[in-house]
């Protein structure tokens, strides 16, 4: 049984174009996440949501809006997609509390061309 | 604010030798300190997680991790290398529960 899963896993598609990415967590979590990894592996927190509220939007374009339809999920929709916005988007989930392990999907695979 | 530092952007050991991987964090609280591994075209999983308890942490395939208050250091080391552990590997950092700090990550070579 997945814990943490995206869909889809690869998505290719053109500059200007609009796309969202699924996250659903199975674990009974209340904090969720977004990341997003560039091609040197760098991890970034984009997002998070504890029970359907945002908590914390790090600096990232306002073409970048999630959506938390209820606490087992959070999706990320992107707008007019750019060259730069290819990466590995992870999603992530936690319990609360500062000592919680997160567990993450295994990534979005984007690529704009 | 937290901030992690991997001294080391590219280690590489050869199998059956010790492993270290170098993590410095900064932190205005008492942190919780985790080690993730990614292998290639893989998610994250977690190897091991420090929370005030015992300073000496045992995570997963034989991995440990010293958290030094003094050295504000969580270096993660394993006695002997397997191929398997090829990977890349991140130190985390949270104050608060809510946002995680990752380090740059080291990538792990295991040289036969």
């Amino acid at each position: 049984d997945t814990a943490v899963s995206q869909t889809p896993k690869y998505l290719v598609t053109q500059m200007g174009n609009d796309k969202s990415i699924k996250c659903e967590q199975n674990l009974g979590h209340d904090t969720m996440y977004w990341y997003k990894q560039d091609s040197k592996k760098f991890l970034k927190i984009m997002f998070s949501y504890n029970n359907k509220e945002l908590i914390i939007n790090e600096t990232v374009p306002n073409r970048f809006s999630p959506k938390s339809p209820d606490k087992a999920h959070l999706n990320l929709h992107i707008n007019s997609l750019e060259l730069g916005d290819s990466a590995v988007y992870f999603c992530a989930s936690s319990p609360d509390g500062a000592e919680e392990t997160q567990y993450f999907g295994p990534g979005t695979r984007l690529l704009v061309l | 604010a937290q901030s992690v530092t991997q001294l080391d952007s590219h280690v590489s050991v050869s199998e059956g030798t010790p492993v270290l991987l170098r993590c410095n964090y900064s932190s205005s609280y008492s942190p919780s300190l985790f080690w993730y591994v990614q292998h290639p075209n893989k998610g994250l999983q977690l190897l091991l997680k420090y929370t005030s308890a015992a300073t000496l942490v045992k995570g997963i395939n034989g991995f440990e991790a010293e958290f030094k208050k003094s050295e504000t250091s969580f270096h993660l080391t394993k006695p002997s290398a397997h191929m398997s552990d090829a990977a890349e590997y991140f130190c985390v950092v949270s104050e608060n529960g809510q946002n995680f700090v990752f380090g740059p990550g080291t990538r792990l070579s295991v040289l036969p």
